[in-house]
């Protein structure tokens, strides 16, 4: 079974612009999560989608935003990028959204660069 | 203000040594708890998933624990190996509607031949 994919692998934007991302889940699976991984911040959630539904969404300024498809694959977009926008973007499916006990799976990444 | 708190914050052992890292949480009402390791470069990979009722749970050399009414967990890793060399985060998950995830901010650990 394939694991969860995301596109591109880097990215390297200017301030100012917008970027999307790409992720797509396992088979199966219909829960797409977001996260921002930074040094100094460490993990942090984005959004949840399951069945093309915002589920959850975490401290993030309206400039993120995301959607999800019929087939479960999911975008990610960043408007008006700042420096600080600079991180790796981490992309996690499941089974279920909410409190159950399965696993996130998670995709390498998208390592966005802001200059 | 639901919060994971991990240590150390990094950690160097010998190759074949044991280590234990720690997680302490206040997130409430708690589903569950989970390791996971991340290795340079690399999303996260799932190491164990511990509901409220369990104390312990094994993955190969790594094994878990949680108390639940300290708002405790550690994950131990005997025999460590090179490519133990990864950093580790623990994960709470919120018994909610919403069930926010909860993220340490990892023990970032180093094995040394």
């Amino acid at each position: 079974k394939a694991g969860v994919t995301q596109t591109p692998r880097y990215l390297i934007k200017t301030r100012g612009q917008q970027v999307t991302l790409s992720c797509s889940p396992i088979s199966g699976h219909r829960s797409v999560s977001w996260y921002q991984q930074t040094p100094g911040q460490g993990l942090q959630f984005l959004f949840e989608y399951f069945s093309e539904t915002q589920r959850n969404k975490g401290n993030f300024p309206g400039r993120f935003s995301g959607r999800q498809f019929s087939n479960s694959r999911s975008e990610m977009n960043v408007s008006t990028l700042e420096l600080g926008d600079s991180a790796l973007y981490l992309c996690a499916s499941r089974v279920f959204a909410g409190p159950h006990n399965s696993p996130l799976h998670f995709g390498n990444g998208t390592r966005l660069t802001v200059t | 203000k639901n919060q994971v708190e991990q240590s150390p914050q990094s950690l160097i052992i010998l190759e074949g040594k044991n280590c234990t890292l720690q997680c302490n949480y206040t997130v409430s009402p708690f589903s569950n708890l989970r390791w996971y390791k991340q290795d340079t470069g690399r999303g996260p990979v799932s190491l164990t998933i511990m509901t409220f009722s369990e104390n312990t749970k094994s993955n190969g050399r790594y094994t878990a624990t949680l108390d639940a009414d300290t708002k405790q967990s550690s994950l131990h890793i005997t025999a460590s190996q090179l490519s133990d060399s990864a950093s580790y985060i623990c994960v709470v998950i919120e018994y909610s509607s919403a069930s926010k995830i909860i993220f340490g901010s990892g023990t970032r650990l180093s094995i040394r031949p």
